[in-house]
């Protein structure tokens, strides 16, 4: 069955480094998304993606954030200067919401350490 | 600001036994779904619920979406252990005020713990 897929697993990253987060999105799929879960609390909404732009984004997707779709395949999410509170794990989706039962399939997620 | 509320937050069950986990939320939406999430894993689909009275099964598992109360249900039937583990609702408020499909606004997440 296809998957999204996720890349790295787990992320270090010091504080005020830029990090970018791989994903690749299940081939057919027309619409990206990007969410995060801080531990042990739920899981939120960031930002959506279809034709090449933004469709809608959260309070949390502030410039630091950014979105690109660099080629084909590969949805990747930046963060420009990373703060402690950016510790996350973040999960990328994927879905064809041209069919109305299809639910957003989720990546296995990026674990987000900042120190 | 849509909300979705579950609860209880924290269940704990001996195998066996049946009961439900309550989703409510707070705007019209006419698109619900469950999600399963183990410890350090990511969300696995249950069910997807697109209208008023809509009710789903898969196994032990059982939805349903009650779009006038704004409420969905998750029941658990003669629970096993493999099905401890984190459930969380979402809605997309898909419709309302001309908001586009795929934002979902996720529950807090019930976790559930099946007992021998």
């Amino acid at each position: 069955e296809p998957e999204v897929t996720q890349t790295p697993s787990h992320q270090v990253t010091q504080m005020g480094q830029e990090v970018i987060l791989r994903c690749v999105p299940i081939s057919n799929h027309l619409y990206f998304y990007w969410y995060r879960q801080i531990l042990g609390q739920k899981v939120e909404f960031l930002v959506s993606f279809y034709n090449n732009e933004i469709s809608e984004k959260s309070e949390i997707f502030d410039d630091q954030f950014s979105v690109e779709r660099p080629d084909g395949s590969n949805f990747t999410l930046k963060i420009r200067s990373t703060k402690l509170e950016d510790s996350a794990m973040y999960f990328c989706a994927s879905s064809n919401q041209w069919v109305d039962s299809e639910p957003q399939h989720f990546g296995d997620g990026t674990r987000l350490s900042i120190l | 600001e849509l909300k979705v509320e579950q609860n209880p937050l924290f269940l704990s069950m001996q195998e066996g036994k049946n009961y439900t986990i309550y989703c409510n939320y707070s705007t019209t939406s006419d698109r619900l779904y469950w999600y399963r999430q183990d410890p350090g894993k990511s969300l696995e689909s249950l069910f997807v619920l697109l209208s008023n009275g809509a009710v789903k099964q898969e196994g032990r598992l059982m939805a349903s979406l009650d779009t006038k109360a704004r409420l969905s249900t998750l029941h658990i039937t003669a629970a096993v252990h493999d099905l401890s583990a984190t459930y969380f609702c979402a809605v997309d408020p898909a419709g309302a005020g001309g908001t586009s499909y795929g934002k979902l606004t996720f529950g807090q997440g019930t976790i559930l713990t099946v007992h021998p």
